[in-house]
C-alpha cells in the first residue's frame, strides 16, 4: 500500500528564516509526486509535480526536490503569507491508477 | 468564475438523515473525485469517475453513493448518516488522471449531530 509521511507536523518560522519540509514515500512505482498548499477553509492548491529523482521545481520562494525515497520543499526567506498547510501526495504508476495518496501535511506558520 | 464548485459549503444534519453534496467543474476535465478530510486533516480518496464511469471505489461504506450524470458533474449521496461521517468532503477534477492537474473545490463541511 502506498504511504506518505510528512515531517515535521508543524513548523514555526520567523519571517526570513529559511527551512525545509520533508516528505518520505513508499510507492510501487512512482508516476509522480505532488506538492499542494492548503489554506484554512479552502481546498488544496496545486504547487508542483515531480516525476523522477533529481528533478527540481521552483516557484517564488519555494523549491521542491525529489530523491528515490523522499522529497523536500525548501522555503527561502519566507513571508507571513506563506503560512499554510503543505501537503505531499504520490501517484503510483501503472494502469488507470488515478488516485493520489496524501500525507497528513505540515502546518507552517511564519511570524512577522 | 469558480473552476470546481461544491454545494453546500456547510451541512449540519441529524443522525439517520440522507443528504447530498453536489459538485460541478467547468474546466472540461475528464476525471472527477471525492476526497474526505477527517478531523486530523488527513485527505483520503473515496471515489473517482472518468467520463461518467466509476474507476475508483475505495473501502467506503455503501451508504455513500456517487452519481455522475455527465462528465462535468459528480454528486455524493449519503444515506443513514452517522456521527463518524462528520468531515470535510472535497470534490476535485483532473485531465487524464494526472495528479498534477487536480483542481479542488473549496469543500463541504458536514457535521452530523
Amino acid at each position: 500500500e502506498d504511504q506518505v509521511t510528512q515531517s515535521p507536523e508543524a513548523l514555526r518560522l520567523q519571517e526570513g528564516e529559511s527551512s525545509s519540509l520533508n516528505c518520505s514515500y513508499t510507492v510501487s512505482g512512482l508516476r509522480g509526486l505532488f506538492w499542494y498548499r492548503q489554506d484554512p477553509g479552502k481546498g488544496p492548491e496545486f504547487l508542483f509535480t515531480l516525476y523522477s529523482a533529481g528533478e527540481e521545481k521552483e516557484k517564488e520562494r519555494l523549491k521542491a526536490t525529489l530523491t528515490k525515497k523522499e522529497s523536500f520543499l525548501h522555503i527561502t526567506a519566507p513571508k507571513p503569507e506563506d503560512s499554510a498547510t503543505y501537503l505531499c501526495a504520490v501517484q503510483a504508476a501503472g494502469g488507470s491508477n488515478y488516485k493520489l495518496t496524501f500525507g497528513k501535511g505540515t502546518l507552517l506558520t511564519v511570524n512577522p | 468564475d469558480t473552476a470546481v464548485s461544491q454545494t453546500p459549503k456547510y451541512l449540519v444534519t441529524q443522525m439517520g438523515n440522507d443528504k447530498s453534496i453536489k459538485c460541478e467543474q467547468n474546466l472540461g476535465h475528464d476525471t472527477m473525485y471525492w476526497y474526505k478530510q477527517d478531523s486530523k486533516k488527513f485527505l483520503k480518496i473515496m471515489f473517482s469517475y472518468n467520463n461518467k464511469e466509476l474507476i475508483i471505489n475505495e473501502t467506503v461504506p455503501n451508504r455513500f453513493s456517487p452519481k455522475s450524470p455527465d462528465k462535468a458533474h459528480l454528486n455524493l449521496h449519503i444515506n443513514s448518516l452517522e456521527l463518524g461521517d462528520s468531515a470535510v468532503y472535497f470534490c476535485a477534477s483532473s485531465q487524464d488522471g494526472r495528479g498534477g492537474g487536480y483542481t479542488f473545490g473549496s469543500g463541504t463541511r458536514l457535521t452530523v449531530v
